[in-house]
């Protein structure tokens, strides 16, 4: 079974510009998340989707990040524009419906905003 | 708020020595709590889980038990081996799936 696929791995940005991650969940895989893992850190939730509709997003700055799901399967995380802090690792993860939550992560993607 | 509150590293240890890594938690309800686990240069993987008071979670040797008395979910290992040096996450999530909280992580390097 083919993991978490996710892209870019790596990405150097100016301040102010703007930059978009892909992910990838696996297949048959309802719920979708993205993370942010600071240098140090442990991951911070940005928002969930159960298909393509969002379950949670009170972590997200919604000034300058958004965040799609089209079809319920591939999704998008933009910022726009980003700022210093935003330097991290962005990872995606997707986990079945039902009792079972266990999330599945891909590699990330490792922004530095400069 | 729920919040994971684990032990800082880095923490050294020869081999064959035992482990604890120390994790308590804060949280409404009765949450699913997990322990993931990265390896230097992977991505996050689940270690091992516990969904109710007092179920213990095991893999590869590692063992946590849910003890809802002391809010605490301790990540133990009789004796670590090097391929155990990784970064470990404690993590809490609330009933019915939705937003996993995480740990600050701990790093744990094994000497041979």
């Amino acid at each position: 079974e083919a993991g978490v696929a996710q892209s870019p791995r790596y990405k150097i940005i100016e301040k102010r510009q703007s930059v978009a991650f892909w992910c990838n969940p696996i297949s048959g895989h309802a719920t979708l998340y993205w993370y942010q893992q600071i240098l140090g850190q442990g991951p911070k939730l940005l928002i969930q989707f159960q298909n393509n509709g969002v379950v949670d997003d009170s972590q997200l700055p919604k000034d300058r990040f958004s965040a799609e799901r089209l079809k319920g399967v591939d999704s998008t995380l933009k910022i726009q524009p980003a700022k210093l802090e935003d330097s991290a690792v962005y990872l995606c993860a997707s986990s079945s419906s039902g009792t079972d939550y266990e999330q599945y992560f891909g590699p990330g993607t490792r922004l530095t905003v400069t | 708020g729920n919040s994971v509150t684990q032990m800082e590293g880095p923490v050294t240890l020869s081999e064959e020595a035992f482990l604890t890594i120390n994790c308590t938690y804060t949280a409404t309800g009765y949450p699913s709590l997990f322990w993931y686990v990265q390896y230097p240069g992977e991505g996050l993987q689940l270690l091992l889980k516990a969904t109710k008071a007092d179920d213990k979670g095991s893999n590869k040797g590692f063992e946590a038990t849910y003890r809802k008395e002391t809010t605490s979910f301790h990540l133990e290992k009789g004796s670590v081996q090097v391929s155990d040096s990784a970064v470990y996450f404690c993590a809490l999530e609330n009933t019915g799936g939705f937003k996993t909280i995480f740990g600050a992580g701990t790093r744990l390097f094994v000497k041979a």
